[in-house]
């Protein structure tokens, strides 16, 4: 076990709603990075945050905001969620933003309806 | 365009065998590379990594071989059991960026056969 923390477990949305995914970082680990995984596939990065402010984004729509606290944890938000948007979401923690080793959580899989 | 893709999406082989997963990338920039293994509801959890100044580097039971002029690597499984039965991603570090972002390819499935 790694230490990465995700909740919920699981979660079913009707389209058109918000969503809010939290993440707790592995102790010590000041950056996290989400990552969206569709059924069969690789994950995709949607983007990173370090000491509380985003570094980087994927090709994501701006409907995907996040959060990091100074505590380090993290949230993942989606607006007005799309069919397309179910999936796996991991979190990943990492001691800095480039080479540090990144530990995944085990992931909140969204359903929407 | 950037992609890192893994040549078969299953592959099965009898315990005891020895397993090789392969990986091609096309970034020839690229300098860091990762496996991980991912089981079934379960995120992925790092098994090696290698940087582009090796070509190979061995752990527990796994070797990572890079080939950086047809830009390929591959995991080698000694001794494949059961447990090692799980998606296999390789993931290339993106060097142009100040994030160190992961680029997956789409996964092999390793089924072990007992």
């Amino acid at each position: 076990e790694t230490g990465v923390t995700q909740s919920p477990t699981h979660l079913i949305k009707t389209r058109g709603q918000q969503v809010t995914l939290r993440c707790s970082s592995q102790s010590g680990h000041n950056t996290v990075s989400w990552y969206q995984q569709a059924l069969g596939q690789g994950p995709q990065f949607i983007f990173q945050y370090y000491r509380e402010e985003e570094n980087g984004r994927g090709n994501f729509p701006p409907r995907f905001s996040g959060l990091q606290f100074p505590n380090y944890s993290s949230e993942l938000n989606v607006n007005a969620l799309e069919l397309d948007d179910s999936a796996l979401y991991l979190c990943a923690s990492s001691l800095g933003r480039v080479r540090g080793e990144q530990y995944f959580g085990p992931g909140t899989r969204l359903t929407v309806t | 365009g950037e992609s890192v893709g893994l040549h078969l999406p299953t592959l099965s082989v009898q315990e005891g065998d020895n397993s090789i997963i392969n990986c091609a990338y096309s970034n020839s920039a690229s300098d860091y590379f990762i496996w991980y293994k991912q089981e079934s509801g379960k995120g992925p959890q790092f098994i090696i990594d290698i940087r582009s100044n090796m070509d190979k580097r061995q752990g527990q039971r796994v070797t990572v071989l890079l080939n950086k002029t047809v830009k390929h690597l591959s995991l080698q499984i000694a001794a494949t059991q059961p447990g090692d039965s799980a998606v296999y991603f390789c993931a290339e570090v993106d060097g142009s960026s100040n994030t160190g972002k992961l680029i997956f390819g789409q996964g092999t499935t390793l089924q072990v056969k007992p």
